[in-house]
């Protein structure tokens, strides 16, 4: 069973550029999350999308966005970057969103630098 | 609003000694309790969970954690710590339909 795919990998940009994460579930994973890991703010989450809709937002700008397919697989976008959202970005899935939550399952991230 | 707590940046213990780490949370109902491990330039993998139920979970690894309501805490137990379990552990906490929140982390040093 394939797992949590991320890609790409290691991304560098340009103050002021844009750029789009991509991250394929596990097959069957409806639910997916999205986190910021930085050194100093630990992890951060951004958003979760379930079934194709936002089911929950975290406190960042309307800069990051993201959005989910019907096939499950998820994007973010980072508009306008700054150095500071230089970060790991997770992405993670799980079968079902709420109450009968089994944990995630995480992906081995984007390393996102921005210079 | 949820939230978790691990108060303990680093923690050192000698390979084949027992290791702890500590996990407190605070939420209004019962929540669901997580532990993740996160090994260098990886994602997190999900070690344990704690639902309902038997307040002694055992999880992947040889790891298991306690769930302790009146002090709102779920530490994170190994009875005899290996150097590979160095890592970088992360305690979260669901509650309902909301995100999950994770704790800064907890670097593990098992020093052999």
């Amino acid at each position: 069973k394939a797992g949590v795919t991320q890609t790409p990998r290691y991304l560098i940009k340009t103050r002021g550029q844009q750029v789009t994460l991509s991250c394929s579930p596990i097959s069957g994973h409806r639910s997916v999350s999205w986190y910021q890991q930085t050194p100093g703010q630990g992890l951060q989450f951004l958003f979760e999308y379930f079934s194709e809709t936002q089911r929950n937002k975290g406190n960042f700008p309307g800069r990051f966005s993201g959005r989910q397919f019907s096939n499950s697989r998820s994007e973010m976008n980072v508009s306008t970057l700054e150095l500071g959202d230089s970060a790991l970005y997770l992405c993670a899935s799980s079968p079902l969103s709420g109450t009968q939550d089994v944990g995630y399952t995480f992906g081995s991230g984007t390393r996102l630098t921005v210079v | 609003a949820q939230s978790v707590a691990q108060p303990e940046d680093q923690v050192n213990v000698a390979e084949g000694n027992p290791l702890t780490v500590k996990c407190t949370y605070s939420v209004s109902g019962n929540p669901y309790l997580f532990w993740y491990v996160q090994y260098p330039n990886r994602g997190l993998q999900f070690l344990l969970k704690y639902i309902t139920g038997d307040n002694l979970v055992k999880g992947s690894y040889g790891f298991e954690a306690e769930f302790n309501k009146s002090q709102t805490s779920f530490h994170l137990k190994k009875p005899s710590a290996l150097v590979s379990d160095s890592a970088l552990y992360f305690c979260a906490v669901k509650m309902g339909y909301q995100k999950v929140t994770f704790g800064t982390g907890t670097k593990l040093q098992v020093i052999p």
